[in-house]
């Protein structure tokens, strides 16, 4: 089954304790993403990759970094959370120039 | 940079049709996106306008004209399952990032 996975699905953490959100795809996508979901401001990206070893920022890249050694593996790292970066998190997935995204199930972080 | 505008909520009945406006401000355009996302879920892809027009797309159209920079969703039909949030959004500034608009959440009634 063509899919995104994204773990954990729910994570509650301490402020300053570092931690990583995985991404992983099936369909041999180039273009992956991160989004985080806010009430009321939409999905944010977050950071985003064309294929292995390039990425970019988005929108809100404070606090957050990513990498892509593989094409099927987009990891999310925050090395210090702090509680504003509470959010929902959705890793995405799409053919190179093509604006279909896959979302994964997405994961809810709360930093305390 | 990029912002996009959508109405925060709008409400209709089961059965009936509902338009879904979004407008957009980008420099650099490579066409707007609609996508749906339920309570609880993750968003879906639901249509893709490049191209000034009407896609069409069963029950759901997506419109697009680029020298107003504004588009629309057009849901016909409504069924309860239509009760979501929906979303534009716009590929722009060389084609490679993607900006989502604050959303609109739809409540069909019966």
């Amino acid at each position: 089954e063509a899919q995104v996975t994204q773990n954990p699905r729910y994570l509650i953490t301490v402020t300053g304790k570092k931690l990583t959100v995985t991404c992983s795809q099936n369909m041999n996508h180039e273009y992956m993403s991160w989004y985080r979901q806010d009430p009321g401001l939409g999905l944010r990206q977050i950071y985003y990759s064309m294929n292995v070893e390039v990425t970019d920022k988005g929108d809100v890249p404070e606090g957050y970094k990513v990498s892509r050694k593989e094409k099927r593996n987009f990891p999310l790292i925050l090395e210090s959370p702090s509680p504003n970066q509470t959010s929902l998190y959705f890793c995405a997935s799409s053919m190179g120039g093509f604006n279909e995204q896959f979302f994964g199930p997405g994961t809810r972080l709360t930093v305390l | 940079g990029q912002s996009l505008e959508q109405p925060s909520e709008v409400t209709a009945v089961e059965g009936a049709i509902v338009q879904i406006n979004c407008t957009y401000q980008t420099s650099g355009f490579y066409g707007l996106s609609w996508y749906q996302q339920h309570d609880g879920g993750a968003p879906t892809f639901l249509s893709y306008n490049a191209l000034d027009g009407l896609e069409e797309t069963g029950r759901f159209s997506s419109f697009l004209s680029r020298s107003d920079s504004y588009g629309y969703l057009l849901l016909q039909e409504l069924q309860m399952k239509d009760s979501a949030s929906y979303f534009c959004a716009v590929r722009g500034n060389y084609g490679q990032n993607f900006v989502f608009g604050p959303g609109t959440r739809l409540s069909v009634l019966p």
